[in-house]
């Protein structure tokens, strides 16, 4: 069946480092669409960036992320974190029935 | 931007009784969905519905019913409520699968 695996629960970095979180799916849809949402503390999660276009990069608020269907991934990369980044990141799969299944969660944590 | 909007935001419920967590949406979107985020699992799908007059069950439906009479409006209901409810609901709309997702503010439920 389809699912998402967010194999990082939590991602502590500096400040200014590059920031690289995760994501791998598994469907038999061809044009699955993969999206990744942002939650920040007290807030309602939301869309960061979506793509279903294999090996083109798609990129929002200065993360970018490539969707790479040979390897069933979809990681979400910034190249240099902010203090502002901390939040939990959620990868997202939607399948053809309207269900949409999320992965974990990674929490990412920035600090000075 | 789409507005999603639950009720009650926080609850304090006893033991064995029935909670009912509500959730409007002004957006016109078919899909409605009810998800439980949880440290170390992530937003988990409850109930999700198609339309008004319907409900699907998600991954974790034992214990939950849910309610749309409307399309705008998409009830999650508790009716014997126990201690390992606790936690956080998040009601979301969308128009079609492979469509962004518009989440509310978040309803924290705890049952003692």
């Amino acid at each position: 069946g389809d699912s998402v695996t967010q194999k990082e629960g939590l991602v502590t970095l500096t400040e200014g480092l590059p920031v690289m979180l995760n994501c791998t799916y598994q469907t038999i849809y061809s044009n699955a669409f993969l999206f990744w949402y942002v939650h920040y503390l007290n807030e309602s999660p939301r869309l960061l960036l979506k793509s279903s276009t294999d090996n083109k990069r798609t990129e929002h608020q200065g993360f970018h992320a490539t969707l790479h269907k040979s390897s069933s991934s979809f990681h979400l990369q910034k190249s240099s974190a902010q203090l502002s980044d901390s939040a939990l990141y959620y990868c997202a799969l939607p399948n053809s029935n309207n269900r949409i299944f999320f992965g974990d969660g990674t929490q990412l944590v920035v600090k000075p | 931007e789409a507005a999603v909007t639950q009720s009650p935001r926080n609850k304090v419920a006893v033991t064995g009784g029935k909670v009912t967590l509500s959730c409007n949406q002004t957006n016109n979107h078919n899909n409605m969905y009810w998800y439980r985020q949880d440290t170390g699992h992530g937003l988990r799908l409850i109930h999700y519905s198609y339309g008004a007059g319907s409900t699907e069950k998600g991954d974790i439906p034992d214990g939950y019913k849910a309610s749309r009479p409307s399309q705008e409006n998409f009830s999650l209901i508790l009716e014997l409520a126990t201690p390992s409810q606790t936690s956080v609901y998040f009601c979301a709309s969308g128009r079609i699968s492979g469509n962004t997702l518009y989440f509310g503010e978040g309803s924290r439920l705890i049952v003692v």
